[in-house]
């Protein structure tokens, strides 16, 4: 199946230091999606992203949909301790049914005080 | 509106015991999906459902049955549990997109831990 190669696994920060993390694919996709997943919960959809070029903010989160729409960019900026968490990027691939979600691995973020 | 519900939240089953998953939303949507989240793994798809009374397969559905014989739940079962199965288990529903199919924007429950012995 489509697989999606999420860098980095992990960071560690400072509070308020800037985030970012991406997400790529050997396959084009036709839509982007952001997940947060705290611990003990399901992911949460931050941001959703249909068109290439796109770049759409939540907040302090910022996401972008790659020109090529092989990738996919995620940057929070001015980390506060609330968002520790996993992030996960996830995809539907040009030719998926209904079944064609794919997810990353995920990137841990972790926030030293 | 309690979005994506399910239930329980955790069970500690034996090798070789039967057990179902419940999952409910009351957000009125036609798509529904169960996946497991292991260590390393990410998310995995089990099986889908694109309406009520319609069930397809995923990537990883062998050990597992599913059905959907009400719009809103989606019952995920273990025939016959294994150790392989220790698992967290999501589902998760969206609605339906413009053009007639799902909206991809996958709106998920807070999961049943499962581990098996």
């Amino acid at each position: 199946g489509q697989q999606l190669n999420q860098s980095p696994q992990s960071m560690f920060i400072q509070e308020g230091e800037d985030v970012s993390m991406n997400c790529t694919s050997s396959s084009i996709f036709n839509t982007w999606l952001w997940y947060k997943q705290d611990p003990g919960e399901g992911p949460v959809l931050l941001i959703a992203l249909y068109k290439a070029g796109e770049l759409t903010s939540n907040g302090r989160l910022t996401a972008q949909f790659g020109i090529t729409r092989k990738d996919s960019f995620l940057n929070i900026s001015a980390s506060i301790p609330s968002d520790v968490g996993i992030y996960f990027c996830a995809g539907q691939y040009s030719g998926g049914g209904a079944d064609g979600l794919t997810f990353g691995k995920g990137t841990h973020l972790i926030i030293q005080p | 509106n309690a979005g994506v519900t399910q239930t329980p939240k955790f069970r500690v089953l034996k090798t070789g015991q039967s057990m179902t998953l419940l999952c409910a939303q009351d957000m009125n949507h036609e798509y529904m999906y169960w996946y497991r989240q292991d260590p390393g793994m990410g998310l995995r798809l089990i099986h889908y459902s694109v309406g009520e009374g319609t069930t397809a397969k995923g990537e990883v559905p062998d050990g597992y049955n599913v059905s959907r014989l009400k719009k809103q739940n989606f019952l995920l079962g273990l025939e016959s549990a294994a150790p392989s199965q220790t698992s967290v288990y999501f589902c998760a529903s969206s609605y339906s997109g413009t053009s007639g199919g799902p909206s991809y924007e996958q709106y998920f429950g807070p999961g049943t831990r499962l581990t098996v012995t």
